[in-house]
This record gives C-alpha cells, sequence and structure tokens, in this order.
C-alpha cells in the first residue's frame, strides 16, 4: 500500500495568493482527517470526513479555509486568500474506523506551506 | 475545551537510561489513549495505546494510565540515540484524536 498522499511537500507562497493541498487516502479507509501543525499549537485537527462527508469543520479557523472530498480517493483543502499566519505544516490523515480500533491514524507526509 | 497538556522538554538522558514522558488530560470522558512518535520533518507514527488504567509493555516501552487522576505515561527503557525525537501523547473520546503539543526527547550517547 502506498500510504496517505499528499501533495505539494513544499509550498512557498506571497500573502492574498490562493493554495490548494491535496491529499489521496489509503484506500478502504472511510474517515479522513486535516491537521495542521505549528510550534506554538502543536497538531489541531481542522476538519474530518466520513465516508466523503465533512462531519466536523469546527477547526476549521475561518472562512478563508475550505475542503472538500468530491470522492473517496481524493480530498483538497484550499486556503484563499492565504496569510503570513497560515504558515505551518498540514497533514493529512485516514483511518479505517473512527480513529481506527486502536486509535492509529495513517498520516501523510505533510505539505509544508510557507506564506510570506 | 478539550486538552492535552506534556512538557515540551527537551528531556536529555544519556545513553540505557530509562526515559519518562508525562501527559495530563482535561475529559474525563476520554476512553483510549495513545502515544505518537514524531522524528524531526516527518510525520507522526503510533507507537503504543492503551483504553485500561495500570501498565502496558511492549518491548523497550511501558504505557502507564492513571483515569483516576487522568494521566498518562510513557516509559522509554534503554533509551538509544535513535529514540530521540517527540513523543505526541493523544486523547479519543467521542471526538478524534487530541493531541498535546508534544516532548522533544534526545538521548545522548
Amino acid at each position: 500500500d502506498a500510504g496517505v498522499i499528499q501533495s505539494p511537500r513544499h509550498e512557498v507562497t506571497e500573502m492574498g495568493q490562493e493554495v490548494t493541498l491535496r491529499c489521496k487516502p489509503i484506500s478502504g479507509h472511510d474517515y479522513l482527517f486535516w491537521y495542521r501543525q505549528t510550534m506554538m499549537r502543536g497538531l489541531e485537527l481542522l476538519i474530518y470526513f466520513n465516508n466523503n462527508v465533512p462531519i466536523d469543520d469546527s477547526g476549521m479557523p475561518e472562512d478563508r479555509f475550505s475542503a472538500k472530498m468530491p470522492n473517496a480517493s481524493f480530498s483538497t483543502l484550499k486556503i484563499q486568500p492565504s496569510e503570513p499566519r497560515d504558515s505551518a505544516v498540514y497533514f493529512c490523515a485516514s483511518s479505517q474506523t473512527f480513529g481506527g480500533v486502536t486509535g492509529e491514524l495513517f498520516f501523510g507526509e505533510g505539505s509544508r506551506l510557507t506564506v510570506l | 475545551q478539550k486538552e492535552v497538556e506534556q512538557n515540551s522538554g527537551p528531556l536529555s538522558v544519556p545513553e540505557g537510561a530509562i526515559a519518562s514522558l508525562n501527559c495530563t488530560y482535561s475529559d474525563r470522558g476520554s476512553q483510549s489513549f495513545f502515544w505518537y512518535r514524531q522524528y524531526s520533518g516527518k510525520s507522526p507514527e503510533l507507537i503504543m495505546f492503551i483504553y485500561s488504567n495500570g501498565d502496558k509493555e511492549d518491548g523497550r516501552f511501558t504505557a502507564q494510565l492513571n483515569k483516576a487522576s487522568q494521566y498518562v505515561s510513557l516509559l522509554i527503557r534503554d533509551s538509544q540515540p535513535s529514540d530521540s525525537a517527540t513523543y505526541l501523547c493523544a486523547v479519543k473520546g467521542n471526538t478524534p484524536l487530541v493531541f498535546g503539543k508534544g516532548t522533544r526527547l534526545s538521548v545522548i550517547a
């Protein structure tokens, strides 16, 4: 299995630009999670999907952030317009059940975003 | 607001020693508890989970849970330089995993 695949691995952009992060979960996993990691705030849950349906987006910081999951094998996280405070590593994770029977989330390698 | 607290470290231990990592959580409804390891520049990976009060051992790792005190710990015996990483405590109830900010462990050869 290829694992969770994220792209791009690194993104440098200027304030005000649109950023789109992409994720392909592990085949057969019903849950997909988007987390953001910063030194100050640690690993924060932004939104999660079950069977392609958004379940809880209360962690999305503001309306500039949006996420979609058009099918079981693809999700996007979009930031428009981007701001320097959005600079972080964004992780996508998937699991076969809610948090997994063992709680194991399978993380992608992350997308490191820098907004200048 | 569900919170998971960890000492940020760094925690430095000599090679071969026991490393002790601690975590407290605020939600008494939490049901299961996890330790993830994250190497610098990499993604988190699960190393242990525990559901019941007491100790759970897996190789050099022992997880300890005390629900009454809302306290979880991870002991690493015979610490190796390859154990140097950030250790994230995570807690699950009826919501997805809530992570602490992590404790950075440095094992000195």
